[in-house]
């Protein structure tokens, strides 16, 4: 029982780098989401997909990149990486045209920026 | 827009002791509200839900919440916490459109003495 998988777990980079941090769920759901988790901040959502071939921008969404692949994968991209990007990155998904419905969320992945 | 206002940052209760954690919300209709707890270095799980009906709802754990629409909250109580409660808890609620979204507060971290 996979849920939501999100690599890598850990990653440092230097500033102006680019990365992709990849998230994949197999639970057939429909809408995916990016946020972003800081100190004192609580989540904050960077982007979503409400379903497959679309996605939005959140509240967040400034210097990241998404790209929904397929209806299991959704990834995001950093181009040029800035040490305001350090922070817990979490991916999540829900079904379709639930909104009482629960949002399953990955691990996390650790990112910092030097 | 919706927002969510967790007022306590950080708690610390006695194990075996009552626990409340506050949550309010604004949101101009009827809100769906989430609690979640997230145990270090794990994502978010849920711990219970609302959208309507009984304004009094059960969660896992032990754990139960209340609505007052008079009062725009959503408290989170356990009558006798136990040392594996220590977590970090965040309210969010849920918009009715635009891709079910859900808007976080800032967390509250519960300490558990022994």
């Amino acid at each position: 029982n996979a849920g939501v998988t999100q690599t890598p777990k850990f990653q440092v980079l230097k500033t102006g780098q680019s990365m992709t941090l990849q998230c994949a769920q197999d639970m057939n759901h429909n809408s995916m989401y990016w946020y972003r988790q800081d100190p004192g901040m609580g989540l904050r959502l960077i982007y979503y997909s409400a379903s497959e071939g679309t996605t939005d921008k959140g509240e967040v969404p400034n210097g990241y990149n998404v790209s929904r692949l397929n209806k299991r994968e959704f990834s995001l991209r950093l181009e040029s990486a800035a040490p305001s990007q350090t922070s817990v990155y979490f991916c999540a998904s829900r079904a379709a045209g639930t909104n009482t419905g629960e949002l399953f969320f990955g691990e996390g992945s650790r990112l910092t920026v030097l | 827009a919706q927002s969510v206002t967790q007022p306590d940052i950080h708690i610390t209760v006695s194990e075996g002791a009552s626990l409340e954690l506050r949550c309010n919300y604004s949101y101009g209709a009827t809100p769906y509200l989430f609690w979640y707890v997230q145990s270090p270095g794990q994502g978010l799980q849920l711990l219970l839900k609302y959208f309507s009906g009984d304004t009094l709802v059960q969660g896992i754990k032990g754990f139960e919440a209340e609505f007052k629409r008079s009062q725009s909250s959503f408290n989170l109580r356990k009558p006798s916490v136990h040392w594996s409660d220590a977590a970090e808890y965040f309210c969010a609620v849920g918009a009715t459109g635009g891709g079910n979204k859900l808007t976080f507060g800032t967390g509250t971290q519960l300490k558990v003495e022994l």
